[in-house]
């Protein structure tokens, strides 16, 4: 079974601040992806990455695939209130397009 | 275009009684998930169709949980008996053919008393 692990699983910052959200596994995944969750709404996709230490941006946030594509990291720089949510990472490792989510880091942005 | 819909969004029903779920995916797509997500928790995989294949059943919790797509399009989540435990919110998401990228619908919020 693969598992992923998010950390960390509750961040608490006032606007203006940078984070970092890590998911780490023992095993390796083909594509990795980043959802945010806001309540009462299903997951929102940000980010698919495939690639060994491949690097994207999307705005004010960086998603990282580590080189052995077991880990991968989300950067938000200078966070805003609207950044508030759950954000989710999920792995695909089969064939079969499944995806193995974690648990969550759940983000409070303060004014 | 429209996304995901399920329905309803919110159900309460009393311990033992049965309840159906349902979802419609975004058209054309050909892959349909259901997962579970308990209070501030991650998504628990429950069952995945992909077009005529059998379904992918291997995270359904007990046989009390079933469901199926009729037509390749509309996926019903059946929990039959339901228990306590089984309060939580239930995502449906669906996505093209051979791709990682899923779209999830709102979700049915489950409350059994």
């Amino acid at each position: 079974t693969q598992l992923l692990e998010q950390s960390p699983q509750f961040l608490s910052i006032q606007e203006g601040e940078n984070l970092t959200v890590y998911c780490n596994s023992s095993s390796v995944f083909s594509s990795l992806q980043w959802y945010r969750q806001e309540p009462g709404e299903g997951p929102v996709l940000l980010v698919t990455v495939v690639t060994g230490g491949e690097v994207k941006k999307l705005k004010r946030l960086t998603f990282q695939f580590g080189d052995a594509r077991k880990d991968s990291s989300l950067h938000i720089t200078a966070a805003q209130p609207g950044d508030t949510g759950l954000y989710l990472c999920a792995g695909a490792g089969g064939s079969n397009y499944k995806l193995t989510f974690g648990k969550g880091t759940l983000l409070t942005v303060n004014p | 275009g429209a996304g995901v819909s399920q329905s309803p969004s919110n159900k309460v029903t009393e311990k033992g009684k049965d309840v159906e779920l349902r979802c419609d995916p975004i058209s054309g797509h050909t892959a349909l998930y259901w997962y579970r997500q308990s209070l501030g928790q991650g998504l628990e995989f429950l069952i995945y169709f992909q077009g005529n294949s059998a379904p992918d059943k291997s995270g359904l919790p007990s046989d009390r949980f079933s469901a199926e797509r009729t037509g390749g399009s509309v996926s019903t989540l059946t929990i039959q008996r339901t228990q306590q435990e089984d309060s939580a919110v239930y995502l449906c998401a669906s996505s093209r053919d051979k791709t990682y990228e899923q779209y999830f619908g709102p979700g049915t919020r489950l409350t059994v008393t």
